[in-house]
């Protein structure tokens, strides 16, 4: 079975960009959550989606928007980039939320570096 | 707010010996806690996870030990391999999961 994937695995962009992440989630699993890493912050919920719907979310600016797709596939979108949000992106899925014990498998992320 | 403090943030111990990362939680609606281990370049992939319920659970070398009326929990790795070498982050769920900060382990060949 295939795990987590994501694309792509690492980016380089400026400040002021916009920047689009992907993340194909486990067959059969209907949950995606996003997660970003940085060295101080360690690893910060971003939002969840389950059934295209945004079903929780983290504590960050606007400028951070996601959305799933009917196959479960889900994007984020990071606007204006700034040089703080340099970071690695990770993505989790599940197969449904909320469930004691319902792993979340994650992806190997993407690396973002904003200049 | 931290609302899941893990320590320490770097360990050093020799093969053989037992690694412990400790953990203390806020939050009494947390259900379920689980550790993560991370190597370089990777996910964090599950380890070993307990509910409140139970005071102890041991997976092979990966023992969760959980006091709920003291908010704490840790992870105790027996015989530690270098191998074990990684980042473990101890997490905590209520409506979504709150990680630690994360302990680098370095195992010691």
């Amino acid at each position: 079975k295939a795990g987590v994937t994501q694309t792509p695995r690492y980016l380089i962009k400026t400040r002021g960009q916009q920047v689009t992440l992907s993340c194909s989630p486990i067959s059969g699993h209907r949950s995606v959550s996003w997660y970003q890493q940085t060295p101080g912050q360690g690893l910060q919920f971003l939002f969840e989606y389950f059934s295209e719907t945004q079903r929780n979310k983290g504590n960050f600016p606007g400028r951070f928007s996601g959305r799933q797709f009917s196959n479960s596939r889900s994007e984020m979108n990071v606007s204006t980039l700034e040089l703080g949000d340099s970071a690695l992106y990770l993505c989790a899925s599940s197969l449904i939320p909320g469930e004691a014990y319902n792993e979340q498998f994650f992806g190997p992320g993407t690396r973002l570096t904003v200049l | 707010q931290q609302q899941v403090k893990q320590s320490p943030q770097s360990l050093i111990v020799q093969k053989g010996g037992i690694s412990i990362i400790n953990c203390a939680y806020e939050n009494t609606a947390f259900d379920y806690f689980p550790w993560y281990q991370q190597f370089p370049g990777k996910g964090p992939a599950l380890l070993i996870a307990i509910r409140p319920d139970v005071s102890e659970k041991k997976e092979g070398r990966f023992t969760i030990s959980f006091n709920k009326s003291a908010k704490q929990f840790s992870l105790h790795i027996m015989d530690s391999q270098p191998g074990d070498s990684a980042t473990y982050f101890c997490a905590a769920r209520d409506d979504k999961i709150i990680f630690g900060k994360g302990t680098r382990l370095h195992i010691l060949p």
